[in-house]
């Protein structure tokens, strides 16, 4: 069955960086766009950015934009997003979700928690 | 940048009631408009896709509807396990709205 299993977050201060992973199986992730997409606490749904399917396009929410990168290496059916000069802002449960051919995300991980604070 | 609101932001209604959620867009998006469902400690699971298409295994209690800016998402009669959180998106940069919780 489709898993994707995000990991990585944890407790950063401010100003410092982390990579978050998430790992898929159950479909062909080469052939698939995917996203990342965070939660504050008790909060809504914020986009955070795309990656095609063979990497070569990106794209991100003016929030993250030049701080956040998102990568994958197809050959390890895995996402990436490192986030550098993180802020107290980012504090959120990070999501790793499948793009259903450019409709909407079909399928998503349980998250992992990135707390930032000093 | 495309705004998403939803509304109400809160509906309080009973099993077997008829749901009627809305999400209105600043500007016209045609019909690329999804909605999920979120329950309290776990991901978002997509229900409808490009306005009126179920997704897969969703029943058919849930309908969505509408085209250009002004959106609807029907559950026929709830159930006891569609009491969440429900958030529309549209394809413009993925944004969402700020969701519609169903409570009992």
């Amino acid at each position: 069955q489709v898993q994707l299993v995000e990991s990585g977050g944890g407790v950063v201060q401010p100003g410092r960086s982390l990579r978050l992973s998430c790992a898929v199986s159950g479909f062909t992730f080469s052939n698939s766009a995917m996203n990342w997409v965070r939660q504050a606490p008790g909060k809504g749904l914020e986009w955070v950015g795309v990656i095609s399917d063979d990497g070569s396009n990106k794209y991100y929410a003016d929030s993250v934009k030049g701080r956040f990168t998102i990568s994958r290496d197809n050959s390890k059916n895995t996402l990436h997003l490192q986030m550098n000069s993180l802020t107290t802002e980012d504090t959120a449960l990070y999501y790793c979700a499948r793009d259903l051919g450019g409709y909407a995300f079909d399928y998503w991980g349980q998250g992992t928690l990135v707390t930032v604070s000093s | 940048e495309i705004v998403l609101t939803q509304s109400p932001a809160t509906l309080s209604l009973s099993p077997g009631e008829r749901a009627t959620l809305s999400c209105r867009a600043s500007q016209s998006v045609s019909r690329s408009l999804a909605w999920y469902q979120q329950k309290p400690g776990q991901a978002p699971r997509l229900l409808i896709y490009d306005a009126s298409n179920r997704a897969t295994g969703i029943p058919a209690r849930f309908s969505g509807s509408g085209s250009g800016t002004d959106f609807t998402l029907t559950i026929s009669s709830l159930e006891p396990e569609d009491f969440a959180v429900y958030y529309c998106q549209q394809r413009n940069y993925w944004l969402f709205g700020g969701g519609t919780k169903v409570e009992i």
